[in-house]
Protein backbone atom coordinates (compact mmCIF):
# COMPACT_ATOMS: atom_id res chain seq x y z
CA UNK A 1 0.00 0.00 0.00
CA UNK A 2 1.29 3.58 -1.00
CA UNK A 3 2.33 5.68 2.06
CA UNK A 4 1.11 9.63 1.57
CA UNK A 5 2.94 11.08 -1.30
CA UNK A 6 3.80 14.71 -1.60
CA UNK A 7 5.15 16.59 -5.10
CA UNK A 8 7.26 18.40 -4.95
CA UNK A 9 9.73 17.43 -2.96
CA UNK A 10 11.93 20.87 -3.24
CA UNK A 11 10.78 24.42 -4.40
CA UNK A 12 13.01 27.43 -4.58
CA UNK A 13 10.60 30.49 -5.03
CA UNK A 14 11.24 33.95 -5.36
CA UNK A 15 9.44 36.43 -2.85
CA UNK A 16 6.09 37.30 -4.23
CA UNK A 17 6.18 34.69 -6.62
CA UNK A 18 3.24 31.60 -6.13
CA UNK A 19 3.71 27.94 -4.80
CA UNK A 20 1.08 24.77 -5.23
CA UNK A 21 2.05 22.48 -2.69
CA UNK A 22 0.25 18.55 -3.42
CA UNK A 23 -0.70 16.01 -1.47
CA UNK A 24 -1.89 12.70 -1.98
CA UNK A 25 -3.34 10.89 1.22
CA UNK A 26 -3.38 7.23 1.89
CA UNK A 27 -6.49 5.63 -0.62
CA UNK A 28 -9.39 5.65 2.07
CA UNK A 29 -8.31 8.12 4.12
CA UNK A 30 -10.84 10.71 5.16
CA UNK A 31 -8.53 13.00 7.51
CA UNK A 32 -6.27 15.08 5.95
CA UNK A 33 -3.62 16.82 7.52
CA UNK A 34 -1.24 20.12 6.66
CA UNK A 35 1.37 20.76 9.12
CA UNK A 36 4.81 22.78 8.53
CA UNK A 37 8.18 22.94 10.59
CA UNK A 38 9.86 26.23 10.19
CA UNK A 39 13.69 26.78 10.71
CA UNK A 40 14.51 24.14 13.01
CA UNK A 41 11.50 24.60 15.23
CA UNK A 42 8.69 22.33 16.43
CA UNK A 43 6.30 20.90 13.75
CA UNK A 44 3.21 23.30 13.39
CA UNK A 45 -0.04 22.44 12.60
CA UNK A 46 -1.79 24.26 9.70
CA UNK A 47 -5.39 22.51 9.18
CA UNK A 48 -7.78 19.45 9.02
CA UNK A 49 -9.52 18.05 6.67
CA UNK A 50 -12.11 15.91 6.70
CA UNK A 51 -13.17 14.97 3.48
CA UNK A 52 -13.37 18.26 1.36
CA UNK A 53 -15.02 19.89 4.12
CA UNK A 54 -11.99 22.03 6.49
CA UNK A 55 -12.52 20.36 10.29
CA UNK A 56 -9.98 23.18 11.22
CA UNK A 57 -7.81 25.55 9.75
CA UNK A 58 -6.95 27.39 13.09
CA UNK A 59 -3.11 26.87 12.33
CA UNK A 60 -2.94 28.51 8.90
CA UNK A 61 -0.69 32.19 9.56
CA UNK A 62 -2.80 34.14 7.16
CA UNK A 63 -4.54 34.70 4.08
CA UNK A 64 -2.13 34.06 1.76
CA UNK A 65 -2.37 30.36 2.27
CA UNK A 66 -5.57 28.91 0.52
CA UNK A 67 -5.67 24.87 1.08
CA UNK A 68 -7.99 22.74 -0.48
CA UNK A 69 -9.11 19.20 -1.13
CA UNK A 70 -11.60 18.95 -3.86
CA UNK A 71 -13.33 15.52 -4.16
CA UNK A 72 -11.90 14.72 -0.88
CA UNK A 73 -8.98 12.89 -2.59
CA UNK A 74 -5.56 14.96 -2.80
CA UNK A 75 -5.44 17.97 -1.28
CA UNK A 76 -3.28 21.25 -2.04
CA UNK A 77 -1.60 24.17 -0.50
CA UNK A 78 -1.16 27.47 -2.47
CA UNK A 79 0.99 30.00 -0.89
CA UNK A 80 0.25 33.45 -3.21
CA UNK A 81 2.11 35.47 -2.54
CA UNK A 82 5.25 34.04 -0.60
CA UNK A 83 7.12 35.81 1.50
CA UNK A 84 10.61 34.71 3.17
CA UNK A 85 9.13 33.31 6.38
CA UNK A 86 7.52 31.00 4.45
CA UNK A 87 10.78 29.09 3.87
CA UNK A 88 10.60 25.24 5.68
CA UNK A 89 9.16 21.93 5.58
CA UNK A 90 5.25 21.25 4.85
CA UNK A 91 4.26 18.38 5.72
CA UNK A 92 0.94 16.17 4.72
CA UNK A 93 -0.19 13.38 6.91
CA UNK A 94 -3.33 11.36 6.27
CA UNK A 95 -5.59 8.98 9.18
CA UNK A 96 -8.28 6.96 8.68
CA UNK A 97 -12.12 7.45 10.30
CA UNK A 98 -13.76 10.26 11.32
CA UNK A 99 -12.90 10.78 15.40
CA UNK A 100 -10.37 8.98 17.59
CA UNK A 101 -7.03 8.28 17.62
CA UNK A 102 -6.37 6.87 14.43
CA UNK A 103 -2.42 7.19 13.76
CA UNK A 104 -1.47 9.87 11.48
CA UNK A 105 0.87 8.65 8.85
CA UNK A 106 3.26 11.46 7.31
CA UNK A 107 4.45 12.39 4.06
CA UNK A 108 7.95 12.89 3.19
CA UNK A 109 7.58 16.83 2.97
CA UNK A 110 7.89 19.41 0.74
CA UNK A 111 10.99 21.83 1.31
CA UNK A 112 10.48 25.28 0.09
CA UNK A 113 12.65 28.35 0.16
CA UNK A 114 11.91 31.54 -0.20
CA UNK A 115 14.34 34.25 -1.88
CA UNK B 1 4.10 29.55 23.03
CA UNK B 2 5.18 26.31 23.25
CA UNK B 3 2.57 24.10 24.57
CA UNK B 4 5.29 20.99 24.26
CA UNK B 5 8.85 21.54 25.21
CA UNK B 6 11.20 18.90 24.28
CA UNK B 7 14.53 18.39 25.76
CA UNK B 8 17.37 17.84 25.10
CA UNK B 9 17.37 19.28 21.50
CA UNK B 10 20.39 17.21 20.61
CA UNK B 11 21.65 14.09 21.92
CA UNK B 12 24.93 11.52 21.51
CA UNK B 13 24.68 8.13 23.21
CA UNK B 14 27.30 5.23 22.42
CA UNK B 15 25.82 1.82 21.21
CA UNK B 16 24.65 -0.02 23.29
CA UNK B 17 23.85 2.65 25.70
CA UNK B 18 20.47 4.22 26.71
CA UNK B 19 18.55 7.48 25.35
CA UNK B 20 16.27 9.68 27.53
CA UNK B 21 14.51 12.19 25.46
CA UNK B 22 12.22 14.28 27.96
CA UNK B 23 8.80 16.57 27.14
CA UNK B 24 6.48 18.68 29.07
CA UNK B 25 3.32 20.02 28.45
CA UNK B 26 0.66 22.48 29.97
CA UNK B 27 -2.93 21.91 28.58
CA UNK B 28 -4.40 19.38 30.65
CA UNK B 29 -7.06 18.44 27.71
CA UNK B 30 -4.26 16.46 25.83
CA UNK B 31 -5.40 12.77 25.62
CA UNK B 32 -2.80 11.09 23.43
CA UNK B 33 0.95 11.61 23.79
CA UNK B 34 3.04 9.92 20.56
CA UNK B 35 6.62 10.12 19.39
CA UNK B 36 7.38 10.02 16.15
CA UNK B 37 10.16 8.76 14.35
CA UNK B 38 12.56 11.06 11.81
CA UNK B 39 15.52 9.67 9.49
CA UNK B 40 16.77 12.33 6.78
CA UNK B 41 14.40 13.16 3.92
CA UNK B 42 11.42 11.28 5.40
CA UNK B 43 8.25 12.54 7.39
CA UNK B 44 7.93 11.68 10.90
CA UNK B 45 6.99 8.10 11.39
CA UNK B 46 4.68 6.70 14.27
CA UNK B 47 7.17 4.87 16.60
CA UNK B 48 4.99 4.92 20.32
CA UNK B 49 1.96 6.13 22.00
CA UNK B 50 0.58 6.33 25.09
CA UNK B 51 -3.10 7.68 26.91
CA UNK B 52 -3.08 8.85 30.25
CA UNK B 53 -4.73 6.06 32.03
CA UNK B 54 -1.30 4.15 31.85
CA UNK B 55 2.44 5.32 33.54
CA UNK B 56 4.08 3.40 31.28
CA UNK B 57 4.18 1.75 27.80
CA UNK B 58 6.76 -0.84 26.39
CA UNK B 59 7.57 -1.87 22.61
CA UNK B 60 10.94 -3.64 22.31
CA UNK B 61 13.27 -1.64 23.15
CA UNK B 62 11.36 1.72 22.83
CA UNK B 63 9.59 2.58 26.34
CA UNK B 64 7.34 5.39 27.25
CA UNK B 65 7.44 7.02 30.85
CA UNK B 66 4.12 8.89 31.59
CA UNK B 67 3.47 11.30 34.85
CA UNK B 68 -0.05 12.84 35.09
CA UNK B 69 0.92 14.92 37.82
CA UNK B 70 3.63 16.33 36.98
CA UNK B 71 2.92 16.75 33.53
CA UNK B 72 5.62 15.15 31.67
CA UNK B 73 6.94 11.81 29.45
CA UNK B 74 9.58 10.33 28.20
CA UNK B 75 11.18 8.06 25.74
CA UNK B 76 14.09 5.90 26.52
CA UNK B 77 15.64 3.70 23.99
CA UNK B 78 17.27 1.07 25.62
CA UNK B 79 20.77 -1.12 23.91
CA UNK B 80 20.37 2.29 21.76
CA UNK B 81 22.11 1.48 18.02
CA UNK B 82 23.44 3.18 15.36
CA UNK B 83 20.34 2.47 13.50
CA UNK B 84 18.65 4.71 16.01
CA UNK B 85 19.81 8.23 14.78
CA UNK B 86 17.55 10.22 13.99
CA UNK B 87 15.28 13.28 15.39
CA UNK B 88 12.39 12.13 17.41
CA UNK B 89 9.26 14.11 18.00
CA UNK B 90 6.70 14.00 20.92
CA UNK B 91 3.62 15.48 20.11
CA UNK B 92 -0.11 15.55 22.28
CA UNK B 93 -3.32 15.31 20.55
CA UNK B 94 -6.27 17.50 22.57
CA UNK B 95 -9.52 15.68 23.05
CA UNK B 96 -11.06 18.33 21.49
CA UNK B 97 -9.36 17.88 18.04
CA UNK B 98 -7.39 15.95 16.07
CA UNK B 99 -4.47 18.38 15.75
CA UNK B 100 -1.23 17.02 16.95
CA UNK B 101 1.39 19.72 18.98
CA UNK B 102 4.61 18.87 18.77
CA UNK B 103 7.96 19.44 20.54
CA UNK B 104 10.20 20.86 19.39
CA UNK B 105 12.59 17.37 18.22
CA UNK B 106 15.55 16.07 19.73
CA UNK B 107 18.42 14.88 16.82
CA UNK B 108 19.62 11.45 18.53
CA UNK B 109 23.21 9.85 17.32
CA UNK B 110 24.09 7.12 18.49
CA UNK B 111 27.59 6.63 18.43
CA UNK B 112 29.10 3.05 17.38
Amino acid sequence: EAGVTQFPSHSVIEKGQTVTLRCDPISGHDNLYWYRRVMGKEIKFLLHFVKESKQDESGMPNNRFLAERTGGTYSTLKVQPAELEDSGVYFCASSYGLAGVETQYFGPGTRLLVL
Amino acid sequence: QQQVKQSPQSLIVQKGGISIINCAYENTAFDYFPWYQQFPGKGPALLIAIRPDVSEKKEGRFTISFNKSAKQFSLHIMDSQPGDSATYFCAARNNAGNMLTFGGGTRLMVKP
